[in-house]
């Protein structure tokens, strides 16, 4: 199970940090992603980091903006989200990538950003 | 980056019926990075079918993927009352991943 917490209103060009706890699972050997989810939108990938946080990536529209983290003596994952714009406006999912596979198996209810002055 | 493109945009399908929803990628896609992901209102995504044709656990078995290169297929058979909601097909190229746009399925 994956519990998002973190979401908010916030102002163009503010700050946020989203966290993520990880339950029922050996949280230190999955790959994790946060995906995002505008109103009436389709899903878009966000981030990637591996198990040992050695393989991070993103996609272009957050990069430099965006920084994801993670704590595994926590079962944690982190979205660190500055500069943030109206199109940043989102649900955002913290999901884990299927051990061995490229899906996303396992999915959080989402936490909801809203980037509005 | 890899778009993906599904269609038709909406389906409009009888219960018993089959539903056959199509995702084309602009470029070509390895089928080990081609997944399928099920939405009903309110809810996260929920992964159906994994490296273009493997159910993922607990899916039902009238639920198939098929395709590789630039064309991939989600056949839906027997329509269910459950099974009308929006369908994504998702890759993974570069380090990267995208979804299609979706195509909604609903009671006709």
């Amino acid at each position: 199970q994956l519990v998002e917490s973190g979401g908010g209103l916030v102002q163009p060009g503010g700050s946020l940090r989203l966290s993520c706890a990880a339950y029922g699972f050996t949280f230190s050997s999955q790959s994790m992603t946060w995906v995002r989810q505008a109103p009436g939108k389709g899903p878009e990938w966000v981030s990637y980091v591996s198990g040992s946080s050695t393989s991070i990536s993103y996609a272009d529209s957050v990069k430099g903006r965006f920084t994801i983290s993670r704590d595994n003596a926590k079962n944690s994952l982190y979205l660190q989200m500055n500069s943030l714009r109206a199109e940043d406006t989102a649900v955002y999912y913290c999901v884990s990538r299927r051990s061995g596979w490229y899906d996303f198996d396992i999915w959080g209810q989402g936490t909801m950003v809203i980037v509005s002055s | 980056e890899i778009v993906l493109t599904q269609s038709p945009g909406t389906l409009s399908v009888s219960p018993g019926e089959r539903a056959t929803l199509s995702c084309r990628a602009s470029q070509s896609v390895d089928s080990k990075y081609l997944a399928w992901y099920q939405q009903k209102p309110g809810q996260a995504p929920r992964v159906l079918i994994y490296a273009a044709s493997s159910r993922a656990t607990g899916i039902p078995d009238r639920f198939s993927g098929s395709g590789s290169g630039t064309d991939f297929t989600l056949t839906i058979n027997r329509l269910e009352p459950e099974d009308f909601a929006v369908y994504y097909c998702q890759q993974y190229g570069n380090s990267k991943w995208t979804f299609g746009q979706g195509t909604k399925v609903e009671i006709k």
